[in-house]
């Protein structure tokens, strides 16, 4: 079964704070994990994708094949990142399967 | 340039009828896609095109769902006999080729209410 779980459905931080914001997938094949961002009243949009190895807005993410985890990582959280994150695996025929989603609050 | 466009933003509709959601994806893009985003859901997949031909219907709910796409570009999505848990956003994306390597584009999506 291809399936993306995002167990935690807010996240609540303050400003300067480390986020770490979780996923995990279940794929039979070799994954292709993304995460995408949807801020208040924008379109949802790419934010990093783990074939490129990018750091995004000082975002991160590494994919762990052992755990089957894809999580999303900042080591100091802004204001501007409160949004939705939805993690998204790449299905066997281009389709994106995304996860539950999980909305992001960063206090000042 | 302009990005993906989809109308009408908001469609307010009795149960029982028919709705038209119209795509219009990036001028050159030859993969374009439909996502259903439903209250307390994630973003689920619908149909996936490649030009005109469409290799993975699986995500369509029901055989009141189709969709088309012609000439390569725009794209509609026809909900017949609507049911008020059709009730949901549906996205479109659009992106120039297939694989992973290829990032998916998103319109703004098309509010159905089903009342």
């Amino acid at each position: 079964a291809q399936r993306v779980t995002q167990p935690e459905k807010l996240l609540s931080v303050f400003k300067g704070a480390p986020v770490e914001l979780k996923c995990n997938y279940s794929y039979s094949g070799s994954p292709e994990l993304f995460w995408y961002v949807q801020y208040s009243r924008q379109r949802l949009q790419l934010l990093l994708r783990h074939i490129s190895r990018e750091s995004i807005k000082g975002f991160t993410a590494d994919l762990n094949k052992g755990e089957t985890s894809f999580h999303l990582k900042k080591p100091f959280a802004q204001e501007e990142d409160s949004a939705m994150y939805y993690c998204a695996l790449r299905g066997n025929t281009d389709k994106l399967i995304f996860g539950t989603g999980t909305r992001l609050q960063v206090f000042p | 340039g302009a990005g993906v466009s989809q109308s009408p933003s908001n469609k307010v509709t009795e149960k029982g009828k028919d709705v038209e959601l119209r795509c219009d994806p990036i001028s050159g893009h030859t993969a374009l896609y439909w996502y259903r985003q439903s209250l307390g859901q994630g973003l689920e997949f619908l149909i996936y095109f490649q030009g005109n031909s469409a290799p993975d219907k699986s995500g369509l709910p029901s055989d009141r769902f189709s969709a088309e796409r012609t000439g390569g570009s725009v794209s509609t999505l026809t909900i017949q006999r609507t049911q008020q848990e059709d009730s949901a956003v549906y996205l479109c994306a659009s992106s120039t080729g297939t694989g992973g390597y290829y990032e998916q584009y998103f319109g703004p999506g098309t509010r159905l209410t089903v009342t």
